[in-house]
């Protein structure tokens, strides 16, 4: 069955820095890729998602992602984070072609001041 | 346009008590989701609803379940609650019934403590 795998459960990094979290997707036919974002305190809310076309996807607040196939990877980057992208990060994808959707375990990011 | 909403916000309960929870999707929203969040395990999907029918399910047992109503809002229950039953439960709704190629609209979740 298709998972969808988040490699950093925790990273910790100072304003500036360059992001880059990894996920990686199972399924192999068409698929729809998604990044969600959960702020402290907020709902879950989209941050970016991918249906086809241009695989480089840009976001909300300076956010991108790469959907890469051969590598069944979409990994969310920004290249100067902010204290205000503290959150915790999901990736998900639908488990099959129409099938629901599962996300990743997610990556809790923390930016130092 | 008021978002998702979920009641109550926060329950406890003890062991082998059942609970009821509700969610209200988005006006003119007909898919609604539910999640189970636990730290360390993300969200893990436990059902789909579109128009009244479920149309997924995901690998949790029978004590889970739900249902949808005819102007969309959905209720989850669990019975027999178990101390690992201990999560945030989040609904979801989106616009149609293609909801792998929608936006989910999160509601805020209920944070169910079992005791």
């Amino acid at each position: 069955a298709q998972s969808v795998s988040q490699h950093n459960h925790h990273v910790i990094l100072s304003e500036a820095a360059s992001l880059e979290l990894g996920c990686n997707y199972s399924y192999g036919g068409t698929v729809n890729l998604f990044w969600y974002v959960q702020y402290p305190g907020q709902h879950l809310q989209l941050l970016l998602k991918y249906f086809s076309g241009d695989p480089l996807v840009k976001g909300i607040k300076g956010f991108e992602a790469e959907f890469i196939k051969s590598k069944f990877s979409f990994n969310l980057r920004k290249p100067s984070v902010q204290w205000s992208d503290t959150a915790e990060y999901f990736c998900a994808a639908p488990q099959n072609r129409d099938d629901k959707i599962i996300f990743g375990k997610g990556t809790r990011l923390h930016i130092l001041p | 346009k008021a978002g998702v909403t979920q009641t109550p916000r926060y329950l406890i309960k003890t062991r082998g008590q059942q609970v009821t929870l509700s969610c209200s999707p988005i006006s003119g929203h007909r898919s609604v989701s539910w999640y189970q969040q636990t730290p360390g395990q993300g969200l893990q999907f436990l059902f789909e609803y579109f128009s009244e029918t479920q149309r997924n399910k995901g690998n949790f047992p029978g004590r889970f379940s739900g249902r949808q109503f005819s102007n969309s809002r959905s209720e989850m229950n669990v019975s027999t609650l178990e101390l690992g039953d201990s999560a945030l439960y989040l609904c979801a709704s989106s616009l149609g019934h293609r909801s792998t190629n929608e936006k989910l609209f999160f509601g805020s979740g209920t944070q169910l403590s079992v005791l």
